[in-house]
């Protein structure tokens, strides 16, 4: 199984909301990435799990928050967005080493949220 | 900031003909990817070449690397209109291996 499944596929919610997006991978990568991609711009990175521990933080607003509750999953919980935080959010995943950082290999990415913030 | 810029930022040809992208980055690396995005989907991988490869193919595709020049470039041969689609490369960095810089991407559409 070589997929990375996100749910839910769109996602509307108000300023006042909380909501979560899901990532699910079954490959045994034990890095996990959160992605935000505005329309025709790269992705730019939000955070990295490894070993279900983050070890990046790209200055994300405090608004987002992420969580690895177990090796397959991880979530990134919305609250208090703004407009301007509507995107496509991407997850990833890739193998790590055994010192736990990850392998400079490929990323396996799922189809991402798209989210609108009204 | 190690982000790579790509150009051109869109290409239209017809099917049949092929296409080339060009990548260029601005530290050294370990390895240089590319992958292809559909229209708001995910991103997929395509290939990688790494920092002591100069050319490496997968099918109908082929990419270069010049580490001399800080730059890569992806041909696809012999294009068809499935082959449209946002195309980036990505770096991961010798020193902050863990973290990936897309580049700015192509926007191929490959018309029938």
């Amino acid at each position: 199984d070589t997929e990375v499944t996100q749910t839910p596929k769109h996602l509307v919610m108000g300023m006042t909301n909380k909501k979560s997006l899901k990532c699910e991978q079954h490959m045994g990568h034990r890095a996990m990435y959160w992605y935000k991609q505005k329309a025709k711009k790269p992705p730019e990175l939000m955070f990295v799990y490894s070993y279900e521990k983050l070890s990046i933080n790209e200055s994300v607003p405090s608004r987002f928050s992420p969580e690895c509750p177990n090796s397959s999953l991880l979530n990134l919980h919305l609250h208090a967005l703004q407009p301007e935080d509507s995107a496509l959010y991407l997850c990833a995943s890739s193998q790590t080493t055994l010192a736990g950082a990850p392998r400079q290999e490929t990323q396996y990415f799922g189809p991402g949220t798209r989210l609108l913030v009204l | 900031s190690q982000q790579g810029e790509e150009d051109p930022q869109a290409l239209s040809i017809q099917e049949g003909e092929n296409a080339t992208m060009n990548c260029s980055y601005k530290t050294s690396i370990n390895n240089l990817q590319w992958y292809r995005q559909n229209s708001g989907r995910g991103l997929v991988h395509l290939i990688l070449i790494r920092s002591n490869e100069r050319e490496k193919h997968s099918g109908r595709l082929r990419v270069t690397l010049d580490t001399s020049k800080k730059s890569s470039s992806l041909l696809i041969t012999a294009s068809r209109a499935a082959d449209t689609a946002s195309y980036f490369c990505a770096t991961l960095g010798r020193n902050n291996f863990n973290k990936f810089y897309f580049g700015s991407g192509t926007k191929l559409n490959v018309k029938p």
